[in-house]
């Protein structure tokens, strides 16, 4: 069965610094993609990165970026300069490629907050 | 961009009310989704359909059922609301098979409170 785990149901981050949240993932898929989701207050859930599995190079986006590790099934998003607006929860999910009945599986997610 | 639109924010019911939950995306999208979101479980998929008239279960689709007549629309119901389904509900939407720029739509969530 395709898992997605987040070990760190709560994490804390001074503003301005960095904070990196984990997420590994179980599948015997070889083409597949992973996605940062972020929900702030207003509940909106709003994609924050994605990683294509066959591509080496990590995705980054301004100041979020992640390690992706396949062999190991890690899947880390890591947050620069950090801001008031990023406290929100983080949520790592995984889809296979291809296929019409796929389907995105969501690990339990991660508090962030931020010290002002 | 995308607008996937669920028809109310907050809802009341009570135990043994049918319940429907509506959500309509605007662009052409093949796949919908259900899920349930509560705290330290993450969102559990209920139900989704990859096509008009086709839907398949998720991990947890006792006590609901779903219908989509139409592309844009798929509903969620509560054919007998019980307590146990207090939760906030999240529908999605996404191209489908072959899209490029991979991703699912959000709605912004339905709190059910049923009492």
């Amino acid at each position: 069965a395709q898992t997605v785990t987040q070990s760190q149901p709560e994490m804390s981050v001074q503003e301005a610094e960095t904070v990196t949240l984990s997420c590994t993932y179980d599948t015997s898929e070889s083409d597949y993609y992973l996605f940062w989701y972020k929900q702030p207050p207003s509940r909106q859930m709003i994609l924050v990165i994605r990683q294509e599995a066959y591509k080496q190079q990590n995705a980054t986006e301004n100041r979020f970026s992640v390690n992706f590790q396949k062999a190991a099934k890690s899947f880390s998003l890591k947050i620069s300069d950090s801001q008031l607006g990023d406290a929100a929860m983080y949520f790592c999910a995984y889809i296979p490629y291809g296929g019409a009945t796929n389907k995105l599986i969501f690990g339990t997610g991660t508090l962030l907050a931020v010290q002002p | 961009d995308v607008k996937v639109t669920q028809s109310s924010r907050y809802l009341v019911k009570r135990t043994g009310e049918k319940v429907f939950l509506e959500c309509v995306q605007d662009m052409d999208h093949e796949n919908m989704f259900w899920y349930r979101q509560d705290p330290g479980l993450g969102l559990r998929l209920i139900y989704f359909s990859y096509d008009v008239k086709m839907k398949e279960k998720g991990d947890i689709p006792e006590g609901y059922s779903v219908s989509r007549e139409k592309k844009e629309r798929f509903s969620l119901i509560l054919e007998s609301a019980s307590t146990n389904q207090t939760s906030m509900y999240l529908c999605a939407s996404r191209l489908g098979l072959g899209a490029t720029n991979e991703k699912l739509f959000f709605g912004s969530g339905t709190q059910l409170s049923v009492l």
